[in-house]
């Protein structure tokens, strides 16, 4: 069965950027959509993204458009969200899941499965 | 962009209670591709729906999910005392995905 391990918290100044890794094991990764969602504390949850590794194309939610990179290596199985500009606000919890599968007929969307354990990036001068 | 609205915003309940969780769009959500979440406090969110009514793998048969179009239910038919936590729904057949605001099940 597939798990999604994230990188540890991280602690980022105002202005600064943040790179959060996401590795995939135990199952196909290429042809699966990894999403990320963010979680501000005690908030509700927000999607930022994907990516189709097996494409290599990326899709951004308008919020965070010019802001966000999110890419994929498949020699390692890892997808990662970059997020720039970092301001007090993106103080939040990252998630990265599975959600979306590219099939011969094209791209299927599906709910997100499985989901990575969570990366708590703190922004603070 | 769709937009979910769930109610009620909190649920108290007694364990063994049914619970009636609803979500409502913005516009028909295509094929039903609404799925249901479960996030425990400090825990990452767990898929227990999909397509509205397909309980994902290992999701026990207490809950179920039913609707069509724009208005969508879960429901928990006995709560048990690892069951109170937050619920999201999501819509997932257009882009972007979008989530409710949850609704918190609450222990009366």
């Amino acid at each position: 069965q597939v798990q999604l391990v994230q990188s540890g918290a991280e602690l980022k100044k105002p202005g600064s950027s943040v790179k959060v890794s996401c590795t995939a094991s135990g199952g196909t990764f290429t042809r699966f959509a990894i999403t990320w969602v963010r979680q501000a504390p005690g908030q509700g949850l927000e999607w930022m993204g994907r990516i189709i590794p097996f494409l290599d194309v990326a899709n951004y939610g308008q919020k965070f458009q010019g802001r966000v990179t999110i890419t994929a290596d498949k020699s390692t199985s890892t997808a990662y969200m970059e997020l720039s500009s970092l301001r007090f606000d993106d103080t939040a919890v990252y998630f990265c899941a599975r959600g979306g599968e590219y099939e011969k007929t094209g791209y299927k969307p599906t709910a997100f499965d499985i989901w990575g354990q969570g990366t708590m990036v703190t922004v603070s001068s | 962009e769709i937009v979910l609205t769930q109610s009620p915003g909190t649920l108290s309940l007694s364990p063994g209670e049914r619970a009636t969780l609803s979500c409502r769009a913005s516009q028909s959500v295509t094929s039903s591709y609404l799925a249901w979440y479960q996030q425990r406090p400090g825990q990452t969110p767990r898929l227990l729906i999909y397509g509205a009514s397909s309980r994902a793998t290992g999701i026990p048969d207490r809950f179920s999910g039913s609707g069509s179009g724009t208005d969508f239910t879960l429901t928990i038919s006995r709560l048990e005392p690892e069951d109170f936590a937050v619920y999201y729904c999501q819509q997932y057949a257009n882009s972007p995905p979008t989530f409710g605001g949850g609704t918190k099940v609450e222990i009366k």
